[in-house]
């Protein structure tokens, strides 16, 4: 069965420095990966996504994603952080009938 | 592209009450449709999905239902809620043909 781990339940970064979120997949085929952010109180925005082909994706607001088949990493990044980042962070992993399989999330905390 | 909706936004239940949440989608036709939820803490775990209408899914055994009355009508639903239901319960919808998830702006519920 499909699995997601993001192993970092919460991380604070200074405003301005460079961020890296970490997910780990369990999936049996080339896995479609997504990345989703929640702001408080909010639902579900897509950041970015891999399907297939260039294994560094673009996102929005300036996040990126790097899909390592050997690791079995999705490991987000954004090179600057600024305080509007603060939000929580699900690595996902597509299952069958377009079903997603959730990580627990990582809560970002920016500092000043 | 689609739009979700999701009624209530927010819900105050006690005990024992019934529950009855509604998602609607615009701007696709037969369309996939899913409800995950968000527990307090915790990532986003799938309830139910359906392809069809009637057809229904369930991903875990729970205190919860599901019908798909119309096509782009989906329901969730309790005879007696626990204090466990409490959560932040998304409907999700994929793109037209796609793989790529989009959730509604989600209900909050309480229970009491």
């Amino acid at each position: 069965a499909q699995s997601v781990t993001q192993p970092d339940i919460h991380i604070t970064v200074s405003e301005g420095a460079s961020l890296e979120l970490r997910c780990n997949y369990s999936y049996g085929a080339t896995p479609y990966l997504f990345w989703y952010v929640q702001s408080p109180g909010q639902g579900l925005q897509l950041l970015l996504k891999y399907f297939s082909g260039d294994t560094l994706v673009q996102g929005i607001k300036g996040f990126e994603a790097e899909f390592k088949r050997s690791q079995s990493s999705f490991n987000l990044r954004k090179p600057s952080v600024h305080w509007s980042d603060a939000a929580e962070y699900f690595c996902a992993v597509g299952a069958s009938f377009q079903k997603l399989v959730f990580g627990t999330g990582t809560r970002l905390l920016v500092s000043p | 592209s689609q739009t979700i909706h999701q009624w209530p936004a927010t819900l105050v239940q006690p005990v024992g009450s019934p529950l009855s949440l509604e998602c609607t989608v615009e701007g696709t036709s037969n369309p996939n449709l899913y409800w995950y939820r968000q527990a307090a803490g915790r990532g986003l775990q799938l309830l139910f999905y359906s392809v069809g209408i009637g057809q229904i899914s369930s991903e875990v055994p729970q205190n919860l239902s599901a019908s798909r009355p119309q096509d782009r009508q989906f329901i969730l639903s309790s005879k007696k809620l626990l204090l466990s239901d409490s959560g932040f319960y998304l409907c999700a919808c994929p793109t037209g043909g796609g793989e790529t998830q989009y959730f509604g702006p989600g209900t909050r519920l309480l229970v009491l």
